[in-house]
């Protein structure tokens, strides 16, 4: 079964830095484009970066592209985001997901998010 | 690249066939996939490239368009159904874009 596993979450202060952390099971990782998507408390998803299978190709989203790192240890199966000066618009649930391409029958490949974590929980709080 | 849903929310009875729509701020050609999410759950990929079927979900679901104009049909409406859906673009990234979610309850 393919499986993803965040932790790292948890309560910070407003200014604070956190490492999140992502295990991945079931399939072979290294082949794999990895990204983390948010979603603040009753509100719609957001990506937020990603990072290619060799670990040298990292793309963010531009709110969080002076703060946020993304980076991965194939040989630990895992991905990792580093959060610096995180603020209160940054709470909210963070999610690994594997962004996997798909071959449709025009013979092009489109890529899709298609296994989740259930997601840990950032809170950025005095 | 913004992406618009409608509508917002809506309601069906079990049974019932529901068209939600995506319209993209540019074309998108068919880099368009939906996911359905359940209330505490993470999401969950319905459709890839604008009307492919991900494996494992029910035909019940059927998703059309091409360019900047999208919609995801479903069938059948079962209580399983009941969630927010999501469409999302791939073809301009950075940034990947979600659109703002469009709940479905039971009436």
């Amino acid at each position: 079964e393919m499986q993803l596993v965040e932790s790292g979450g948890g309560l910070v202060q407003p200014g604070g830095s956190l490492r999140l952390s992502c295990v991945a099971s079931g399939f072979n990782f290294d082949s794999y484009h990895m990204t983390w998507v948010r979603q603040a408390p009753g509100k719609g998803l957001e990506w937020v970066a990603e990072i290619g299978p060799n670990g040298r190709d990292d793309i963010y989203e531009p709110s969080v592209r002076d703060r946020f790192v993304v980076s991965r240890d194939n040989a630990k199966n895992s991905i990792y985001l580093e959060m610096k000066y995180l603020g209160a618009d940054d709470t909210a649930t963070y999610y690994c997901v594997r962004y996997n391409g798909f071959l449709e029958s025009s013979g092009s490949y489109y890529y899709a998010m298609d296994v989740w974590g259930q997601g840990t929980t950032v809170s950025v709080s005095s | 690249i913004d992406l618009t849903q409608s509508p917002s929310s809506l309601s069906a009875s079990i049974g019932d066939s529901v068209t939600i729509t995506c319209r993209t701020s540019h074309d998108i050609n068919i880099y368009l996939q939906w996911y359905h999410q359940r209330v505490g759950e993470p999401p969950r990929l319905l459709i890839f490239a604008a009307s492919n079927l991900q494996t494992g979900v029910s035909s019940r679901f059927s998703g059309r368009g091409s360019g900047a104009d999208f919609s995801l049909t479903i069938n059948d409406v079962q209580p399983q159904d009941v969630g927010t859906y999501y469409c999302q673009q791939t073809q301009s990234s950075p940034p990947i874009t979600f659109g703002q979610g469009t709940r479905l309850d039971l009436k």
